[in-house]
């Protein structure tokens, strides 16, 4: 099972929106609607932001917000804030029950 | 308030087993329709999922590691183990315990990581 594709890095200034792309293959992303999203500090354990493409679990900002489409999953950023400037990972259920996730995105806010 | 804590030897040398737990505090880890996970991370890299366990006892590993490793549940002390066998230098990494809510990827609450580093 091959790792999801994510930028490498992406930018943004305080205040500004941005959108991190996560792109699979019809035999995760793109057949299934169990697409999370994990931010991680760096020295700390991931904290899930977004589970099932686009539910927020309770206490995460509703500044972040999750959406697919075709085997590309989506988590945008508004409002962009430095406390946001971390590690981002997507995650795919994928056939035969295994999951796979993405290389991960840096997320520098300037 | 769940939370998990991780447990091992910090240095293991190639070719024996790497083995871990994670004690869970606050709820019974055989109760409800949680699963028990493991995930590792190489240094300054990605995630890998290694497998989890339901609260019943059902394990699904990820294929790539099937035939090493083994994920089991100790209720009597309300933690649950990691076994990763033959390991090699690619096996470094931090390697976290984490509940996964729903079983497809809900993982809510993580322990805070465990360095396990395979060298002679």
């Amino acid at each position: 099972q091959s790792a999801l594709t994510q930028p490498a890095s992406v930018s943004g200034s305080p205040g500004q929106s941005i959108t991190i792309s996560c792109t699979g293959s019809s035999s995760d992303v793109g057949t299934y609607k169990f697409v999370s999203w994990y931010q991680q500090h760096p020295g700390k354990a991931p904290k899930l932001m977004i589970y099932e493409v686009s539910k927020r679990p309770s206490g995460v900002s509703d500044r972040f917000s999750g959406s697919k489409s075709g085997s590309t999953a989506s988590l945008t950023i508004s409002g962009l804030q430095a406390e946001d400037e971390a590690d981002y990972y997507c995650c795919s259920y994928a056939n035969s029950i295994t999951f796979v996730f993405g290389g991960g995105t840096k997320l520098t806010v300037l | 308030q769940v939370q998990l804590q991780e447990s091992g030897p910090g240095l293991v040398k190639p070719s024996q087993t790497l083995s871990l737990t994670c004690i869970v505090s606050s709820g019974s880890i055989s109760s409800g329709d949680y699963y028990w996970s493991w995930i590792r991370q190489p240094p300054g890299k990605g995630l890998e999922w290694l497998g989890y366990i339901h609260s019943s006892g059902s394990t699904y590993y990820n294929p790539s590691l099937k035939s090493r490793v083994t994920i089991s549940l100790d209720t009597s002390k309300n933690l649950f183990s990691l076994n990763l066998s033959s390991v090699t230098a690619a096996d470094t990494a931090i390697y976290y315990c984490a509940r996964d809510r729903s079983g497809y990827g809900h993982l809510d609450y993580w322990g805070q990581g465990t360095l396990v580093t395979v060298s002679s």
